[in-house]
């Protein structure tokens, strides 16, 4: 299995565009998350999904965020509009499911401009 | 806050000697994992350890679990150039999410 797969690896956009985030988690896992990662809130969760249903988005910032899981191989993160504190990067993580370890993509360094 | 916590934050040390991080939680857990990230890239998995296991070996790598004190610690022994990351610690709870410390950067110098 190739691992986790996000694209693009990196995207720089102007501040009020629209950006989508795109994962391919690990064929068979049923868990997927979102994570953004700064230097200065460290690595946070979020949204995650169980069997493609949206379990916990509490950590989605705020209403310009939005996750969708249209089925078990593919997930998109959209901002719109998208505002310079938004530049991070975002890491997708699936797992089996249960109490087991997380496997990352590469993820996507936005940076909004 | 479950957010686990890593001491030391930063750590440099000669190659060739042994590296110990720490993490300490705060509420029961099921399982705790340990993580490394190079530079600019994703986090990998290193070793899961449960909450009803004490010790754990994987290579290089040996993590003990403190359920009573609520800490773990990773030892990497002979350490090398290339165990030069970022790592961190992750507190599985019985929701199945996992929640995450700030991470110890750990340099190897020559």
């Amino acid at each position: 299995d190739a691992g986790v797969i996000q694209s693009p690896r990196h995207e720089v956009t102007e501040m009020g565009q629209e950006v989508t985030l795109r994962c391919k988690p690990i064929s068979g896992h049923n868990s997927l998350f979102w994570y953004r990662q700064t230097m200065m809130r460290g690595l946070e969760l979020l949204i995650y999904f169980n069997n493609n249903v949206p379990i916990d988005d509490s950590g989605m910032p705020e209403d310009r965020f939005s996750a969708k899981m249209p089925n078990a191989s593919f997930s998109t993160l959209k901002i719109q509009p998208s505002e310079p504190r938004d530049s991070a990067v975002y890491f997708c993580a699936s797992t089996l499911g249960g109490y087991t370890e997380a496997f990352f993509g590469q993820g996507t360094r936005l940076t909004v401009v | 806050s479950q957010q686990g916590e890593e001491d030391p934050q930063a750590l440099s040390i000669q190659e060739g000697e042994n590296a110990t991080m720490n993490c300490s939680y705060k509420t029961s857990i099921n399982n705790l994992q340990w993580y490394r990230q190079n530079s600019g890239r994703g986090l990998v998995h290193l070793i899961l350890i449960r909450s009803n296991e004490r010790e754990k070996h994987s290579g290089r790598l040996r993590v003990t679990l403190d359920t009573s004190k609520k800490s773990s610690s990773l030892l990497i022994t002979a350490s090398r150039a290339a165990d030069t990351a970022s790592y961190f610690c992750a507190t599985m709870y019985s929701n199945y999410q996992l929640i995450w410390g700030a991470g110890t950067k750990l340099i190897i110098k020559p």
